[in-house]
């Protein structure tokens, strides 16, 4: 079936640091890759996404590109700041069905 | 924009007692769907409704029933609490054939 794998944490950084949580799929299909973000205390949201191989999905300084040879999308940040800290879940969705299969989570520390 | 409403936000009840928990799409979006995230892990896809019609099911106990009404509006009924149900209660919505799943920001329940 299919899964999402994505780096534990916690992953803890200073602030201004370049940050890549990697995150790696397995799908029979042709998924659509998405990171979704939850800061404390609060629900999902979308960050970006991508439908189909080489899309680079980006949103608020955030980006990650569908590498289909390597059923990769690893989310990037050039400079993170202390409001980035949160929780990180990579995701597919199959055409195939309805939901949406997450990762664990990747909790993000970013220190002043 | 608008986003999903989820009500109540917050829910404590006592084992074996019996909850509701109520979703409202973001306006035009016809797809509903529901996830458990306990505490520290990954949201669980539970079921999906499209147009009022059961779409998919996951991880649903039987002890929990979902309906979608004709304003697009739905319920999660969750009878004969167990300690282990108390988890965050994503609802999410979505165009059909958009894949994109919008989420609310949730119904925390306890269960004591």
């Amino acid at each position: 079936g299919n899964s999402v794998t994505q780096m534990e944490g916690p992953v803890t950084l200073s602030e201004e640091a370049f940050l890549t949580i990697n995150c790696t799929y397995t799908a029979t299909g042709y998924p659509s890759l998405f990171w979704y973000v939850q800061y404390p205390g609060e629900g999902l949201q979308l960050l970006l996404k991508a439908t189909k191989a080489d899309d680079k999905g980006s949103n608020k300084g955030f980006e990650a590109t569908y590498r289909k040879e390597t059923t990769s999308f690893h989310l990037e940040k050039g400079s993170v700041q202390v409001s980035d800290s949160a929780v990180y879940f990579c995701a597919l969705s199959d055409r195939r069905d309805d939901k949406i299969i997450f990762g664990k989570g990747t909790r993000l520390h970013i220190l002043p | 924009a608008a986003g999903v409403i989820q009500s109540p936000r917050h829910l404590i009840k006592e084992k074996r007692e019996t909850a509701t928990l109520k979703c409202y799409p973001i306006p035009r979006h016809d797809t509903v769907y529901w996830y458990q995230q306990g505490p520290g892990q990954d949201p669980q896809f539970l079921i999906s409704f499209y147009e009022k019609m059961q779409s998919d099911k996951g991880s649903i106990p039987d002890r929990f029933s979902a309906q979608q009404f004709s304003d697009y509006h739905s319920e999660l009924n969750m009878s004969s609490l167990e300690l282990g149900d108390s988890a965050l209660y994503f609802c999410a919505s979505s165009l059909v054939l958009q894949e994109t799943q919008y989420f609310g920001p949730g119904t925390r329940l306890l269960v004591l």
